[in-house]
């Protein structure tokens, strides 16, 4: 049982770059999410899932894009990598009703 | 959308020392986390608690719902304890949707 899986764990990308940040989880949540953590700042919610198939916008979904096709997999996009991407993004799964979600231990991607 | 508010924003701490971290939120909540944030950038889930009290070594847990409150009770602080405290909230509707707060920056000194 690994938990929630994110890879790379570094990434340095030039702008206008795009690439897929991975999320994986072994523990069959339904509930999925992408956030993103600015130096000083708490963490802010980019997209979520609610299920396969299923996906909505959250507080910054401006240059990102999400797809859930299976329960496990929850990858995120950058389309054209911008400086101001330049964050640590965390994924996060949740399973039933009386659990908290689970992180997994961060991207951090800086965008020259 | 809820709000969620920590205090306080910094705290300095003794080794030994107690200390009591607050997490004000706006509405009804279905899940309330707190997590530790450690100098390596991990977050580790400490307690799930959006009602009641929960108590794990040095560290306890209260949520009053009716209120709109929890606070993080850090007994006997170490050094290792130092870092970064978040409050998490879903809201009662927002399923999928989690809200931290700004976060604690505690720091204790040996």
């Amino acid at each position: 049982n690994a938990g929630v899986t994110q890879t790379p764990k570094f990434q340095v990308l030039k702008t206008g770059q795009s690439m897929t940040l991975q999320c994986a989880q072994d523990m069959n949540h339904e509930y999925m999410s992408w956030y993103r953590q600015d130096p000083g700042m708490g963490l802010r919610l980019i997209h979520y899932s609610v299920g396969a198939g299923i996906t909505d916008q959250g507080e910054v979904p401006n240059g990102y894009n999400v797809s859930r096709s299976t329960t496990e997999d929850f990858p995120l996009r950058l389309l054209s990598a911008a400086p101001s991407q330049t964050s640590v993004y965390f994924c996060a799964s949740k399973g039933g009703a009386f659990y908290g979600y689970t992180f997994g231990s961060g991207t951090r991607l800086t965008v020259v | 959308g809820i709000q969620v508010e920590q205090s306080p924003p910094d705290l300095i701490l003794q080794e030994g020392a107690n200390s009591t971290l607050r997490c004000n939120f706006s509405d009804s909540v279905n899940n309330l986390q707190w997590f530790h944030q450690n100098p390596w950038g991990q977050l580790i889930n400490l307690f799930y608690i959006p009602s009641g009290t929960k108590q794990n070594g040095r560290l306890s847990a209260t949520t009053v719902a009716t209120e709109r409150y929890s606070l993080l009770y850090i007994s006997s602080s170490q050094t290792t304890d130092s870092g970064v405290y978040f409050c998490a909230v879903q809201g009662g509707t927002s399923y999928g949707k989690l809200t931290f707060g700004q976060g604690t920056i505690l720091t204790v000194h040996p």
